[in-house]
């Protein structure tokens, strides 16, 4: 069973930051925190993960709670590309690499 | 370019046959993987293999086989044991190791049984 919680559906502005929640309150220490986004057909995509501190790249930047109970993925200029399923995944390395999705968030972009 | 291929991109069977679905990636990793979709879902785990001739089985393996003979490549086999086929089935690989499971994805196989 997956082990995270989003909504199932959002919505946001083109150029206004989309920010997608997740909640994985029995995470353990050592387990990372992945994003993965579909676009429809397609296959999925890595976004970003992180462990405990706050991480930016190209794509996105990854809000972890101290307490790393949650999570918040933000897109800071969202486009109409933008618009697809967002899946927070926990992975740890003895999994054995298995991601495990959930029903992701479906994320539509509006001009 | 460094990626994963899957083909044929849409496949139709007849109830009753096998099926292999391709799988390459040129990536040089060890680990790859097969997942299925079904309509408004999330992707389940079928079979994945973490280094050459060698895999175990995921969530969903009833039905499905796979080989390893290569580096590059894990095929999978849909048998006519397996109830309801028709899917979108998604292959990918990944390095292997601690704190490092970026899995890259190919574009997918649309599979229906008639």
């Amino acid at each position: 069973d997956a082990k995270t919680t989003q909504p199932p559906s959002m919505d946001c502005a083109e150029g206004r930051a989309a920010n997608l929640p997740c909640n994985h309150s029995t995470i353990s220490g050592n387990e990372y925190v992945y994003w993965y986004r579909q676009i429809h057909s397609q296959g999925p995509q890595y976004i970003i993960h992180g462990l405990k501190n706050n991480e930016t790249n190209e794509m996105a930047s990854l809000i972890i709670t101290e307490d790393r109970k949650s999570s918040t993925l933000i897109l800071p200029h969202a486009t109409l590309r933008d618009t697809a399923v967002y899946y927070c995944i926990v992975w740890y390395y003895n999994q054995g690499g298995k991601l495990i999705f959930g029903q992701g968030t479906e994320l539509s972009v509006k001009p | 370019d460094g990626g994963i291929t899957q083909s044929p991109k849409y496949l139709f069977r007849k109830e009753g046959q096998n099926v292999t679905l391709s799988c390459e990636q040129n990536l040089n990793h060890d680990a790859m993987y097969w997942y299925r979709q079904d309509p408004g879902q999330g992707l389940r785990l079928i079979y994945y293999s973490q280094i050459v001739n060698d895999f175990q089985k995921g969530d969903i393996a009833e039905g499905y086989s796979v080989s390893r003979e290569k580096k590059e490549s894990f095929p999978l086999t849909v048998t006519s044991a397996q109830k309801n086929p028709t899917a979108f089935y998604l292959c990918a690989s990944s390095r292997t190791g601690d704190g490092y499971n970026e899995q890259f994805f190919g574009p997918g196989t649309r599979l229906t049984v008639l």
